[in-house]
């Protein structure tokens, strides 16, 4: 099992450049979760997905969108990249009823 | 709303000493309690969970937890820190409300240990 899965590892934009950042996993997971990090504020949620077909918007939702593509994948789209969006995203998933989330190894987004 | 607060931005500890990480969380009902750990470079990997029962919880790599309701807290503690420990550590309060389990986290506790 890969567990979950995020490409790409590491990424540069411009400003005002679109971007997709993919994420799968095999471990059967309901739910899906896309949070970013940054230095000393642990990890905001951005966007979660409670089951397949279904999307809600977490802390910090504005300038991303999202698509449950399926169970396996959960994908998040920056429109117009900001600088200010440059961080570390990771993606996480857990079976229903379960708070245990496992997370991917993470996306290093630059904007510049 | 919930919140997690972990006071201490930085650790330093020697090699072998014992361990303390503070968590203190905010949650109007009963919290579900978790820490992670984030070693350089990589995705977080829990730690421990805490959700009913027994309030001292045991996890992997030598971790144990104490929930104590009565400070709202939900301390992480080692008995012997090896150098592998240097890492960024997470307290997390699950919201058990709604249609999926969220996690709230504090902003996290850097270790570093000296040999």
């Amino acid at each position: 099992n890969a567990g979950v899965t995020q490409t790409p590892k590491f990424q540069v934009l411009k400003t005002g450049q679109s971007m997709t950042l993919q994420c799968a996993q095999d471990m059967n997971h309901n739910s899906m979760y896309w949070y970013r990090q940054d230095p000393g504020m642990g990890l905001r949620l951005i966007y979660y997905s409670a089951s397949e077909g279904t999307t809600d918007k977490g802390e910090v939702p504005n300038g991303y969108n999202v698509s449950r593509l399926n169970k396996r994948e959960f994908s998040l789209r920056l429109e117009s990249a900001a600088p200010s969006q440059t961080s570390v995203y990771f993606c996480a998933g857990t079976v229903s009823s379960s708070y245990e989330q496992y997370f991917g190894p993470g996306t290093r987004l630059t904007v510049t | 709303a919930q919140s997690v607060t972990q006071p201490d931005i930085h650790i330093t500890v020697s090699e072998g000493a014992s361990l303390e990480l503070r968590c203190n969380y905010s949650y109007g009902a009963t919290p579900y309690l978790f820490w992670y750990v984030q070693s350089p470079g990589q995705g977080l990997q829990l730690l421990l969970k805490y959700f009913s029962g027994d309030t001292l919880v045991q996890g992997i790599k030598g971790s144990e937890a104490e929930f104590k309701r009565s400070q709202s807290s939900f301390n992480l503690r080692k008995p012997s820190v090896h150098w592998s420990d240097a890492a960024e550590y997470f307290c997390a309060v699950g919201d058990n409300t709604g249609t999926a389990s969220k996690l709230t986290f504090g902003t996290g506790t850097r270790l570093q240990v000296t040999l």
